[in-house]
């Protein structure tokens, strides 16, 4: 593994389905991300993670759920998907051991669309 | 400014035509500004990440600056070439926000030969 990967890289899911979208990074960055990609609205994001065992919200944090259990895994759950989550979801990741403003790294991103 | 605003939304020039965009952000509790250079079909790159006011920070042929009084940063790109073309995004932090950054919708830019 080299940066971060994302799985699976597309998913159809029906309505109401659980759904878990996973995120591996092997940069040991204690900082991880979840961010949304929709058309006009640019990255907006779900939830985040300064460090192992915390997790926070970002801006669209409902129907969605994070765990971050350690340094390298940061999973995002969606308990009973719907329409309006079909989007286009990156994971990143930054080390702000050093410094509390490094860029952050992007996964490839996983498409979902809920039906 | 409540929000981080880009403009244009999207720029199309001819190859070797130098261009420029603006992020503005609100300017209190300012702590970092990002831009991200973002390919279609590939994932956000970082370009540059700049925390003081008067920053200037160039790689290659594109350089930014930033004003955190007034809250704007801009990009110049020199000399635009076709593998120019992609969206810019800037992600602006806040104190207190941790490593949070809050982005703009972008601007997509097609350089055309």
């Amino acid at each position: 593994i080299a940066g971060i990967t994302q799985a699976p890289t597309s998913q159809i899911l029906a309505a109401g389905r659980r759904m878990t979208l996973r995120c591996t990074q092997d940069m040991r960055h204690n900082a991880m991300y979840w961010y949304r990609q929709d058309l006009g609205l640019g990255l907006r994001l779900i939830h985040y993670s300064n460090t192992a065992g915390t997790t926070g919200k970002g801006e669209v944090p409902d129907g969605y759920s994070v765990s971050r259990a350690n340094t390298d895994d940061f999973p995002l759950t969606l308990a009973s998907a719907v329409p309006s989550q079909t989007s286009v979801y990156f994971c990143a990741s930054s080390d702000s051991k050093q410094a509390r403003f490094d860029e952050q790294f992007f996964g490839p991103g996983t498409r979902l669309t809920v039906l | 400014i409540l929000n981080v605003e880009q403009s244009p939304q999207s720029l199309h020039v001819q190859e070797g035509d130098s261009t420029n965009f603006t992020c503005s952000f609100p300017s209190s509790n300012f702590y970092a500004l990002h831009w991200y250079r973002w390919e279609t079909a590939k994932s956000p790159e970082a370009l540059f990440v700049m925390t003081l006011n008067g920053d200037e920070k160039k790689k290659g042929r594109i350089s930014a600056t930033l004003n955190t009084k007034e809250g704007y940063s801009y990009l110049y790109i020199k000399g635009s070439q076709p593998e120019d073309s992609a969206t810019y995004l800037c992600g602006r932090g806040f104190t207190g926000g941790g490593n949070k950054l809050t982005f703009g919708t972008g601007t997509q830019l097609k350089v055309e030969l």
